[in-house]
């Protein structure tokens, strides 16, 4: 089956400890992408990348920190998390920039 | 920046009945698509419509695109309780790699 998949789908945490929430597609997608959805404001993009280590930010990269060693994967993560932080967490993958997005379940994170 | 500003930010419907939401960008696009979310879950692709194309047609799902006056509109005909859902609309920019989503329209449909 066709998927993206996040894990944890559900994290608390503490601020300051390092976490990485994990992205992986099964579609052999060039493009991926992470996204936090916080109410009101609708989803805004993080970082994306193009293909293997070709990564670039997005509209809120501040505090995160990607990486695209294989293609399947685009782990996200958070060196030092602070409370601002706390949010819902997409990771999406698509052929390309122009084409139907493909996200996972979300990763709802907690930073206290 | 919002890029996609969807309107209205709620709506509220019968069942049978047509919902109709709005999208206004502000920059030239590719592109221009539509998303459904359920609660709390991942976003679910809708359609696409391109920057040359007028109107689009899936099942019960209507888009039209005016680039002229830089907006779109999703109609959903004889709405369902099932489509209880929020959409959104995210365009492709001609400048950027990314797509920016709008704040989104939560439709309710009533039984």
């Amino acid at each position: 089956e066709a998927q993206v998949t996040q894990n944890p789908r559900y994290l608390i945490t503490v601020t300051g400890k390092k976490l990485t929430v994990t992205c992986s597609q099964n579609m052999n997608h060039e493009y991926m992408s992470w996204y936090r959805q916080d109410p009101g404001l609708g989803l805004r993009q993080i970082y994306y990348s193009m293909n293997v280590e070709v990564t670039d930010k997005g509209d809120v990269p501040e505090g995160y920190k990607v990486s695209r060693k294989e293609k399947r994967n685009f782990p996200l993560i958070l060196e030092s998390p602070s409370p601002n932080q706390t949010s819902l967490y997409f990771c999406a993958s698509s052929l390309g920039i122009s084409n139907e997005q493909f996200f996972g379940p979300g990763t709802r994170l907690t930073v206290l | 920046s919002q890029q996609g500003e969807e309107d209205p930010q709620a709506l509220s419907i019968q069942e049978g009945e047509n919902a109709t939401m709005n999208c206004s960008y502000k920059t030239s696009i590719n592109n221009l698509q539509w998303y459904r979310q359920n609660s709390g879950r991942g976003l679910v692709h809708l359609i696409l419509i391109r920057s040359n194309e007028r109107e689009k047609h899936s099942g019960r799902l209507r888009v039209t695109l005016d680039t002229s006056k830089k907006s779109s509109s999703l109609l959903i005909t004889a709405s369902r309780a099932a489509d209880t859902a929020s959409y959104f609309c995210a365009t492709g920019d001609t400048g950027r790699r990314a797509l920016t989503f709008g704040s989104g329209t939560r439709l309710q449909v009533q039984p």
